[in-house]
């Protein structure tokens, strides 16, 4: 059975640091695309951050580049999200999901299994 | 940056037909993909490429795409389809390739 189970997830001051998990089983995790999706209480669905297969290749969306690094290690089947200078609007579930390519870049990637989801909670 | 609108809501009766669009910037020239998301659930991709269904979707869920809207269509609708539906494209427009959600849109079934 394919799955993804996140963890890492807390509550957090502002300004702190977080690292997000997200064990993969049942699909060779290498050849596969993954990303981060998240969602604040009561809101709709926003693209975080994405990764090649090879991990070679990152994309972020605006509002956490420069702050958020997305990485895997492909020996352990796992995917990070490590969160730096948290701000009150990072308040999310955080869902990994994974891409139906092992390229990001691709008009017809689609997000084709999800996690449960993880909560980060930043508040002083 | 590239925007895909949905209505908030629909409403619709069981047994009836519900159609949910999504608004973007010739959006017909890109592959669509559908998500379910139930309360306290994770998403699940219903329809991927404008019009496929993965395995598992039953043949009420169908897609279209052209110009620039979008549409879900959920045929015989049931109980168990109230749900919010969001969709979703890559936009490679910009120096930022992102992937894009729409606003996202409430079904309820009367």
């Amino acid at each position: 059975e394919v799955q993804l189970l996140e963890s890492g997830g807390g509550l957090v001051q502002p300004g702190g640091s977080l690292r997000l998990s997200c064990a993969a089983s049942g699909f060779t995790f290498s050849s596969y695309a993954m990303s981060w999706v998240r969602q604040a209480p009561g809101k709709g669905l926003e693209w975080v951050s994405a990764i090649s297969g090879s991990g070679g290749s990152t994309y972020y969306a605006d509002s956490v580049k420069g702050r958020f690094t997305i990485s895997r290690d492909n020996s352990k089947n796992t995917l990070y999200l490590q969160m730096n200078s948290l701000r009150a609007e990072d308040t999310a579930v955080y869902y990994c999901a994974k891409l139906s390519l092992v390229v990001v870049v691709a008009a017809i990637n689609a997000f084709d299994i999800w996690g449960q989801g993880t909560m980060v909670t930043v508040s002083s | 940056s590239y925007v895909l609108t949905q209505p908030p809501s629909v409403s619709v009766a069981p047994g009836k037909t519900a159609r949910i669009t999504c608004g973007g910037n010739n959006i017909g020239s890109k592959s669509v993909h559908w998500y379910q998301q139930k309360p306290g659930q994770a998403p699940v991709l219903v329809i991927y490429y404008d019009s496929d269904r993965p395995s598992g979707i039953p043949e009420r869920f169908s897609g279209s795409n052209s110009g620039n809207t979008a549409t879900l269509t959920i045929s015989r609708v049931e109980a168990g389809d109230e749900a919010d539906y969001y969709c979703q494209v890559w936009d490679s427009s910009s120096d930022h390739p992102r992937y894009v959600f729409g606003t996202g849109t409430k079904v309820t079934v009367l």
